[in-house]
């Protein structure tokens, strides 16, 4: 089963880093994701497609401040120089014939 | 500028029907794939189907089959969500977004409407 697991939390100070990881499930690990972030009550916003071999396509006008990277079934986003905007609930979603469409339970980040 | 522009916030009663609206602009509409999504308040991201407009295909979650409708009308690059009777449970923000392009579904969602809150209360 094509599941994405997320931790529920990150923090760090302003203007440091925070690297989120995004796990596929077992048997899924070559799959592609994409990483949205949802700023409070806002809608989500694309931020990148990651694929496998750690190459990204990011979205019109995301700053170079959010970057992927991929290990085996983990998947990626850092943000670097954290910015206060940058509090917000960050999601993963992937996609497969069959199951289609999967989101992960989404880690919010604390911005100190 | 690539945009989905959905229609507006509702307030129903149980039982009631309702059609929400999702309208593509600034690019072929019908070459990628519409899916829409539920937030539930203070929870996450849920996918609930998706459909191709160029011919109307489309596929659902096994959590909304049966209990939701997606429809197209590719003359006026609009998607539809629709409820034949509405629950308390439905009330939630609804987004639409694109997702892949040609005769394959699967790819991220690029670009995200706005959103719809709907409102079911007696």
């Amino acid at each position: 089963q094509l599941v994405l697991t997320q931790s529920p939390s990150a923090s760090a100070s302003l203007g440091a880093s925070v690297k989120l990881t995004c796990t596929l499930s077992s048997g899924h690990s070559s799959y592609a994701i994409a990483w949205h972030q949802q700023q409070p009550e806002k809608g989500p916003r694309y931020l990148m497609k990651l694929n496998s071999d750690g190459t990204h396509n990011k979205g019109d006008g995301i700053p170079d401040r959010f970057s992927g990277s991929s290990s085996g079934a983990e998947r990626y986003l850092t943000i670097s120089s954290l910015q206060s905007e940058d509090e917000a609930d960050y999601y993963c979603q992937t996609w497969g014939t069959g199951t289609f469409y999967v989101f992960g339970t989404g880690t919010k980040v604390t911005v100190l | 500028e690539v945009q989905l522009v959905q229609s507006g916030a509702e307030v129903k009663k149980p039982g009631e029907s309702l059609k929400i609206s999702c309208k593509g602009s600034t690019y072929r509409f019908t070459d990628y794939w519409i899916g829409w999504v539920r937030q539930m308040p203070g929870k996450g991201l849920e996918w609930m189907g998706i459909i191709y407009p160029d011919d109307s295909d489309s596929k659902y979650s096994p959590s909304f089959q049966g209990q939701v409708t997606i429809s197209a009308d590719k003359s006026i690059s609009t998607a539809y969500l629709q409820w034949s009777s509405l629950k308390a449970s439905d009330t939630a923000m609804y987004y639409c977004a694109r997702g892949g392009s040609g005769s394959y579904f699967g790819d991220a969602f690029d670009i995200w409407g706005q959103g719809t809150m709907v409102t079911v209360s007696s």
